[in-house]
């Protein structure tokens, strides 16, 4: 079974500036996507990045990108020139791949909330 | 398109009593999800359906049940509610093939709360 941790429960920056959010997880599959969603005080799920692990190359979204150490099993999310907007709690997720192409279950970790200051 | 949309947004249920949780989605998407998010637990997965007529239990499904009896439906019951099924309930679904690129698309959420 797959694990995803995220071991900050909050962390706090300043508008402008740039933060990261940690994330490790543990699998032993050798494929597999990683996910970063952000849920604001709305609720609604809203997925920032995703990642697939036979790429070396880190996956950027905008502001947000990613640390991607496979090797490590950190999936790390930077976001830069933070915006009050993004005030939320943010998620951690993994999904194995299928040989089949078949849909895998979703293993989330517990959240970060962050909180952007003005 | 409406996505995936779950109703109600908010119910509270007496200990012992019983209700659906509903979600309907208009995308044509085989799978259907539910999870439960407790505070600093991030989302349990309840039950799962890979299409109408299949459904398999996920992490957390004690005291749940589901049915898919269409692609578009995948109601939640609870039976005899009990406080520790309060909580906040997500719906989700995606394409066959479609998750690793896309994700799940979510409901909006319900929030349960047991009394």
């Amino acid at each position: 079974a797959q694990t995803v941790t995220q071991s900050q429960p909050e962390m706090s920056v300043q508008e402008a500036e740039t933060v990261t959010l940690s994330c490790t997880y543990d699998t032993s599959e050798s494929n597999y996507y990683l996910f970063w969603y952000k849920q604001p005080p709305s609720r609604q799920m809203i997925l920032v990045i995703r990642q697939e692990a036979y790429k070396q190359q880190n996956a950027t979204e905008n502001r947000f990108s990613v640390n991607f150490q496979k090797a490590a099993k950190s999936f790390s999310l930077k976001i830069s020139d933070s915006q009050l907007g993004d005030t939320a709690m943010y998620f951690c997720a993994f999904m194995k791949q299928t040989p089949s192409g078949a849909n895998s279950k979703l293993t989330f970790g517990k959240g970060i909330t962050l909180s952007v200051r003005p | 398109n409406a996505g995936v949309t779950q109703t109600p947004k908010f119910r509270i249920l007496k200990i012992g009593q019983s209700m659906t949780l509903q979600c309907t989605q208009d995308m044509n998407h085989n799978y259907m999800y539910w999870y439960r998010q407790d505070p600093g637990m991030g989302l349990k997965l309840i039950y799962y359906s890979v299409g109408a007529g299949i459904t398999d239990k996920g992490e957390v499904p004690n005291g749940y049940n589901v049915s898919r009896s269409t692609t578009e439906d995948f109601p939640l019951r609870l039976e005899l509610a009990a406080p520790s099924q309060t909580s906040v309930y997500f719906c989700a679904s995606s394409y066959l093939g479609g998750a690793g690129a896309y994700g799940y698309t979510f409901g909006s959420g319900t929030r349960l709360t047991v009394v």
